[in-house]
């Protein structure tokens, strides 16, 4: 199956400050990155998604850019604010074994601490 | 309605109980999702239904029973769990199952204690 891995496992920023997350998969076939933000005790929620026909995307503070070569995307959140710690998990969705199913492959998560 | 719904929200159970998690969506989303979520851990995917059809089972114990009565409903039986079964059950469902890659969208989940 794919194998996703995510750095840095932990993340502390000062308000104000940018943050980024890095994700390495190794399947060639993946075709879908989305990243989710789960608060405590909350559901993951789909903050940004790109495909492997992009190479970057954008949506207010956040952006995620992909490179297909290097098989690495990432998250890059700017002018950070407390509200924006969280658990971020990146994900990779490829077919499942020969079928058309997709499925998403997620990363260990990164724990994000924004300082006021 | 652009919500996944899951109940209950909360609930304990005795291992030699039975129970189910119920799981909704009126979203006309034909792939639906079942994940167990440990403390500070990623989702594990359980089940996939696509077209109400399970179409993945991610050699998930026979304690977990799940069903797709229709299209917009999912549910997860549960018989003689184990105390680390205990985990949030997250449902989750997207458009279409297939390969191009869809958005997953999360309930809320239910917080599942086995004692």
């Amino acid at each position: 199956g794919e194998n996703v891995e995510q750095h840095p496992s932990t993340l502390s920023v000062q308000e104000g400050d940018s943050a980024v997350i890095k994700c390495t998969y190794s399947d060639s076939a993946s075709n879908y990155f989305p990243w989710y933000k789960q608060e405590l005790g909350k559901r993951p929620q789909l903050i940004i998604d790109i495909r492997s026909n992009v190479g970057e995307k954008k949506d207010q503070r956040i952006a995620v850019t992909l490179n297909k070569t290097a098989k690495h995307f990432s998250l890059h959140i700017t002018e950070t604010q407390p509200e924006d710690s969280a658990v971020y998990f990146c994900a990779a969705s490829i077919p499942h074994r020969g079928s058309t199913l997709g499925r998403l492959y997620f990363g260990r998560g990164t724990q994000l601490t924004v300082w006021p | 309605d652009t919500e996944v719904t899951q109940t209950p929200k909360h609930l304990v159970m005795g291992m030699t109980n039975k129970k189910s998690l119920k799981c909704e969506q009126h979203m006309g989303h034909r792939a639906m999702y079942w994940y167990k979520q440990k403390a500070k851990k990623p989702p594990e995917l359980m089940f996939v239904y696509s077209y109400e059809k399970l179409s993945i089972n991610e050699s998930v114990p026979s304690r977990f029973s799940p069903e797709c009565p229709n299209s917009s409903l999912l549910n997860l039986h549960l018989h003689a769990l184990q105390p680390e079964d205990s985990a949030l059950y997250l449902c989750a469902s997207s458009p279409l199952p297939h390969s191009q890659g869809t958005e997953a969208f999360f309930g809320q989940g239910t917080r599942l204690t086995v004692v």
